[in-house]
C-alpha cells in the first residue's frame, strides 16, 4: 500500500529535550515536505526537499532541522524544543513535478511543556 | 496580507444545497493550484487540482482565474459526508517549490 508514515503519532516532551520525528514514504517520491498546523493559521511549510541531499526552507523553519540522506526518509529534528513548537505536524511527499499532488502522513501531535 | 486567503466560514448548509468557496492568492509566481479536504484532525487529502480551463469531478467544479489570481470550488447537491474543512493550496516555484495553504473554510452540511 502506498503511504507516508510518521512516528511517533503523539509525543509529550519538555523544553530543551532534543527530539526527532521520522517520516518515511514508499512511493519513490523525490519531493518531501514538513508542515505544522495551528488553529487559525492553517498549515505552514517548515522545510522541503526536492531530492536526496537537497533541502530548502519553507515559511517557518526557525527551531527546526531536517536531513535527506535517503530518498524515502525525511526526519524532522527539534534540537531544543520550546512550548511554541506545540503543534500538529504533517509530513508529505510527491513526485517533483509542478502539477503533482502531495500525499500526507497521518500527523504527529507534539506537546512541549 | 496572507499569500493565500479563503472565506473565513464556517458555512452551514442543508443537504442538497449548492455551496461555493472562494480563494485568492497574491504571489504571481504561483504555478499550480489545488483544493484539499481535511476531516477533523486528520491529514489533508487531495480533492482536485485546478486548471485554467476549469475542471469538474462529479458534484465538484473548480475554476482558476490567473488574471484575477482567484480560485473557486463549487459543490452541488451537498451531502452530509461533504462536511469537512476545504483548503485552497498553491505551489510557488522560485527554483524549488514552496507550498502555501489557505487557512481553510469549514463546511457543515445538515440533514
Amino acid at each position: 500500500e502506498a503511504q507516508v508514515t510518521q512516528n511517533p503519532r503523539y509525543l509529550i516532551t519538555v523544553t530543551g529535550k532534543k527530539l526527532t520525528v521520522t517520516c518515511s514514504q514508499n512511493m519513490n517520491h523525490e519531493y518531501m515536505s514538513w508542515y505544522r498546523q495551528d488553529p487559525g493559521l492553517g498549515l505552514r511549510q517548515i522545510y522541503y526537499s526536492m531530492n536526496v541531499e537537497v533541502t530548502d526552507k519553507g515559511d517557518v523553519p526557525e527551531g527546526y532541522k531536517v536531513s535527506r540522506k535517503e530518498k524515502r526518509n525525511f526526519p524532522l529534528i527539534l534540537e531544543s524544543p520550546s512550548p511554541n513548537q506545540t503543534s500538529l505536524y504533517f509530513c508529505a511527499s510527491s513526485r517533483a513535478t509542478r502539477t503533482d499532488t502531495q500525499y500526507f502522513g497521518p500527523g504527529t501531535r507534539l506537546t512541549v511543556l | 496580507r496572507k499569500e493565500v486567503e479563503q472565506d473565513p466560514g464556517p458555512f452551514n448548509v442543508p443537504e442538497g444545497a449548492t455551496v461555493a468557496f472562494n480563494c485568492t492568492y497574491s504571489n504571481s509566481a504561483s504555478q499550480s493550484f489545488f483544493w484539499y479536504r481535511q476531516d477533523c484532525r486528520k491529514e489533508p487529502k487531495l480533492l482536485m487540482s485546478v486548471y485554467s480551463s476549469g475542471n469538474e469531478d462529479g458534484r465538484f467544479t473548480a475554476q482558476l482565474n490567473r488574471a484575477s489570481q482567484y480560485i473557486s470550488l463549487l459543490i452541488r447537491d451537498s451531502k452530509l459526508s461533504d462536511s469537512a474543512t476545504y483548503l485552497c493550496v498553491v505551489n510557488i516555484y522560485p527554483g524549488g517549490f514552496k507550498t502555501i495553504f489557505g487557512a481553510g473554510t469549514r463546511l457543515f452540511v445538515k440533514a
